[in-house]
């Protein structure tokens, strides 16, 4: 059962464009959302994270949007540049009462950005 | 400035030999450390984590191991690798427990098994 789910395994946005890439989530507990971005070959970097008491978090060019009761959250990309071509983790966090869980990470979405 | 290294970089292996990947921290004390795998068209899957020396937490069943001999130490290991232990393995590191921390990524193993 997937609790965190990137529905598109790959995205194609023209150099200067937005790109969107989306997260869909199952658990209810989930309060901390983390998007990686990962080259071939490299472990992930951290991005931009988001709290459930929040809806947005911007940090340059990328923003997060959180909507709690679609349990959806997006990644934007504004604007795109060819260097931004990578694979995209979206991981949550569960919070159990005094405790929390360990990330949970989704499939990836493929992000290339054309010149 | 803290930094993770792994070693190796890659490493192709023989079905029922033995595996030996290790994961060092630098610039942290008493950190989370966790091993994680990415299959080939998979997500990242969550194997061990250790709060502290000695201390470690398994995810999922498998014919692997983890050990942590020192506090910035962590050690994957499989006394019999499988065709499915394949793939791509990853170190993280974090610190904290209050549920906000961020885990940062080493530059990972790919293992291959055949």
């Amino acid at each position: 059962d997937q609790q965190v789910k990137q529905n598109s395994p790959s995205l194609s946005v023209q150099e200067g464009r937005i790109s969107i890439l989306n997260c869909d989530y199952t658990n209810s507990m989930f309060d901390y959302f983390l998007w990686y971005k990962k080259y071939p070959a490299e472990g992930p970097t951290f991005l931009i994270s988001i709290s459930s008491i929040k809806d947005k978090n911007e940090d340059g060019r990328f923003t997060v949007f959180l909507n709690k009761s679609a349990k959806h959250l997006s990644l934007h990309i504004v604007p795109s540049q060819p260097g931004d071509s990578a694979v995209y983790f979206c991981a949550a966090r569960p919070h159990y009462g005094g405790s929390q869980g360990n990330l949970i990470f989704g499939k990836g979405t493929k992000l290339s950005v054309k010149p | 400035s803290q930094t993770i290294h792994q070693w190796p970089a890659t490493l192709v292996q023989p079905v029922g030999s033995p595996l030996s990947l290790e994961c060092t921290v630098e610039g942290t004390s008493n950190p989370n450390l966790y091993w994680y795998r990415q299959a080939a068209g998979r997500g990242l899957q969550l194997l061990f984590y250790s709060v502290g020396i000695g201390q470690i937490s398994s995810e999922v069943p498998q014919n692997l191991s983890a050990s942590r001999p020192q506090d910035r130490q962590f050690i994957l290991s499989s006394k019999k690798l499988l065709l499915s232990d394949s793939g791509f393995y990853l170190c993280a590191w974090s610190v904290g427990t209050g549920g906000r921390e961020t885990q940062y990524f080493g530059p990972g193993t790919r293992l291959l098994v055949l």
